[in-house]
């Protein structure tokens, strides 16, 4: 337990569908995170929320959209997604952005088929 | 851009004997930190050990120790007395001036008993 929670751990969609990703955490941290992992690649950060702002976009495909409602709690839209979306959606806190370790939910095993 | 490098996709060691993982990083800073996280079956990324480039002493926690190069920018897990619990993913990160965490490609260590 790691005080971030992801849900939900397994999620299957088709290309046309509309779902979202939920992430919480309980350990008062101020930042929170989106990564993808996919498989022989390293972890790409996606989305970073400072204070209920966001602060930094690697580029994402539109399809991908966050919502950082407060501090504890961080959603990812997910829309008209591709097949090669396919990945292990990571979540993960911290506080303050500069240097601190970071902690992960157990992350959302998404399938685009 | 900062890279993190992790040159053995897989790794294996004997129960209780002693493995070292390896990690270089490019980087123009001078301040900065790295760390090892573990990611076993159960996906989520759990840190395992962290150093700050300022320090020159080498971190340790139990039985898991790094050897950290400055000037070669190298940054090397030891993990010493391996048990069946060490088997994981184990990633190398960097993060600095940037805020945000760079992975390496990741070390898949399997401790056969």
């Amino acid at each position: 337990e790691t005080g971030v929670t992801q849900t939900p751990r397994h999620l299957v969609m088709g290309m046309t569908n509309k779902k979202s990703l939920k992430c919480e955490q309980h350990l008062g941290h101020n930042a929170m995170y989106w990564y993808k992992q996919s498989a022989k690649k390293p972890l790409e950060l996606m989305f970073v929320y400072s204070l209920e702002e966001r602060v930094e976009n690697n580029s994402v495909p539109s399809r991908f959209s966050p919502e950082c409602p407060n501090s504890s709690h961080l959603f990812l839209h997910l829309h008209t997604l591709q097949p090669e979306d396919s990945a292990l959606y990571l979540c993960a806190s911290s506080q303050g952005l500069s240097n601190t370790e970071a902690f992960f939910g157990q992350g959302t095993r998404l399938t685009v088929v | 851009a900062q890279t993190v490098t992790q040159s053995q996709p897989e790794m294996s060691v004997q129960e209780a004997e002693t493995v070292t993982l390896s990690c270089t990083y490019d980087t123009s800073e001078s301040d900065y930190y790295l760390f090892w996280y573990k990611q076993p079956p159960s996906r989520q990324m759990i840190l395992v050990i962290r150093q700050e480039a300022y320090k020159q002493q080498n971190a340790t926690e139990n039985r898991f120790s790094v050897n950290f190069q400055k000037a070669a920018k190298s940054f090397s897990l030891k993990i010493s007395d391996s048990q069946l619990g060490d088997a994981a993913m184990y990633f190398c990160a960097y993060t600095g001036s940037a805020r945000q965490l760079t992975f390496g490609s990741g070390t898949q260590l399997t401790v056969l008993p």
